[in-house]
């Protein structure tokens, strides 16, 4: 059982559409997060929601929108679609949000490549 | 300056070396280290952790942190080329992780 799913796993889209991303964690943890992975393998938060709720948004576009229907599942929507998006974005979820290693290992989903024409 | 650093390679040795890997960090805040693997086109994966000066050992490989100069390192021996690989330094505060740029490695057989 895959214990983060992403879907799609490839996205390749034009400019200015607005797309989105799944992810589901079965894993029965409270934290999920979106990370963005650039061209030079540079991974960086985007957003992070504990319980549903949103803990971390660091300096994201607004056209970025997080929506977490339940504690398993995390989506992103991307808006109005720029060639700067094209990356590898990764899903990822922990049991617990900072603190401990023990308690955060943080898992990831197999990554969803977008590519933006 | 960022607040991790890691040189990104492409580092590449020959099978049964041993490798080492490093990360520099600014933030005296960082508590907790870790070293996650990242295969070509799969998720990154956790290796190792630590939150304490000092070596950690776990089979072929060993972390090292060194607080004082703010500098952490992973050490792999007898090196495989099952573990070529991108390798990220991480560290966390409390509240999130901050990831290093990762450093590419192969190992030539």
């Amino acid at each position: 059982d895959t214990a983060v799913s992403q879907t799609p796993k490839y996205l390749v889209t034009q400019m200015g559409n607005d797309k989105s991303i799944k992810c589901e964690q079965n894993l029965g943890h409270d934290t999920m997060y979106w990370y963005k992975q650039d061209s030079k393998k540079f991974l960086k938060i985007m957003f992070s929601y504990n319980n549903k709720e949103l803990i971390i948004n660091e300096t994201v576009p607004n056209r970025f929108s997080p929506k977490s229907p339940d504690k398993a599942h995390l989506n992103l929507h991307i808006n109005s679609l720029e060639l700067g998006d094209s990356a590898v974005y990764f899903c990822a979820s922990s049991q617990d949000r900072g603190g401990s290693a023990t308690t955060d290992t943080q898992y990831f989903g197999p990554g969803t490549r977008l590519t933006v024409l | 300056q960022k607040e991790v650093e890691q040189d990104p390679g492409p580092l590449s040795v020959p099978e049964g070396a041993i490798v080492s890997l490093n990360c520099t960090y600014s933030n005296s805040a960082f508590q907790y280290f870790m070293w996650y693997r990242q295969y070509s086109r799969k998720g990154p994966e956790l290796l190792m952790y630590t939150y304490s000066s000092g070596n950690k050992e776990d089979g072929r490989f060993t972390a090292q942190v060194d607080k004082s100069s703010k500098y952490i390192s992973l050490f792999i021996r007898d090196s495989q080329p099952s573990d070529s690989a991108t390798y990220l330094c991480a560290m966390s505060p409390y509240d999130k992780v901050i990831f290093g740029p990762g450093t590419s490695l192969s190992v030539i057989p």
